[in-house]
């Protein structure tokens, strides 16, 4: 079975500072790697996902993503944070099979907070 | 284009009772993908329909259980309510290629007295 960890439930960070969301997976066989932001009262917005290839991901509103297998690690980064990044982040992981489609596994989530 | 509307956005109901939730997937979206998003669970897979077929299903009860029709619209019904399903239920739409992009609606929440 497939599990995925964010050991931070909680990343503060002041504004125009990097920020660094921690996940690892496990899973057998390669893994497929999501980012997910929740902002209040709304569902989920996709940031950036790994299939294959390059190891550095880049997604939307200048995140990025690094892929490291032999840590099993796919840490969010930022290198600049703002105020508006505040929200709680959620790392997902799907393993490819005939029938796997869109079956994610979600990660506990962490709540960024950016402070002015 | 519009985006995922779900509804109701908020649902009371009482133990015992049943309830339907619905979905309307963004135009063009063949897959629909249900979770269930609690304080100590977090983030839970209950099914997705693909072209009105339940292609992955997670590790809930019978009592949760869903459909999709022909127009892609989706709906989840809940029977037997318990006070542990409520919950924020979110449904997601994508293409159906699998391992894509999800548009996720802004969830239906069910409290159950």
């Amino acid at each position: 079975a497939q599990s995925v960890a964010q050991p931070e439930d909680q990343v503060n960070v002041a504004e125009g500072n990097p920020l660094t969301v921690k996940c690892t997976y496990s899973v057998s066989g390669n893994p497929y790697l999501f980012w997910y932001v929740q902002y209040p009262n709304r569902g989920l917005q996709f940031l950036l996902k790994y299939i294959t290839g390059d190891n550095l991901v880049k997604g939307s509103y200048g995140f990025e993503a690094e892929f490291n297998k032999s840590q099993t690690s796919f840490h969010l980064k930022k290198p600049s944070a703002l105020v508006s990044d505040s929200a709680l982040y959620f790392c997902a992981v799907s393993v490819p099979a005939r029938t796997a489609g869109n079956k994610l596994t979600f990660g506990g989530g962490t709540r960024v907070l950016v402070k002015p | 284009k519009a985006g995922v509307t779900q509804t109701p956005r908020y649902l009371i109901k009482t133990r015992g009772q049943q309830v339907t939730l619905s979905c309307s997937p963004i135009s063009g979206h063949r897959s629909v993908s249900w979770y269930q998003q609690t304080p100590g669970q977090g983030l839970q897979f209950l099914f997705e329909y693909f072209s009105e077929t339940q292609r992955n299903k997670g590790n809930f009860p019978g009592r949760f259980s869903g459909r999709q029709f022909s127009n892609s619209r989706s709906e989840m019904n809940v029977s037997t309510l318990e006070l542990g399903d409520s919950a924020l239920y979110l449904c997601a739409s994508s293409v159906g290629t699998g391992l894509e992009k999800l548009f996720f609606g802004s969830g239906t929440q069910l409290s159950v007295l």
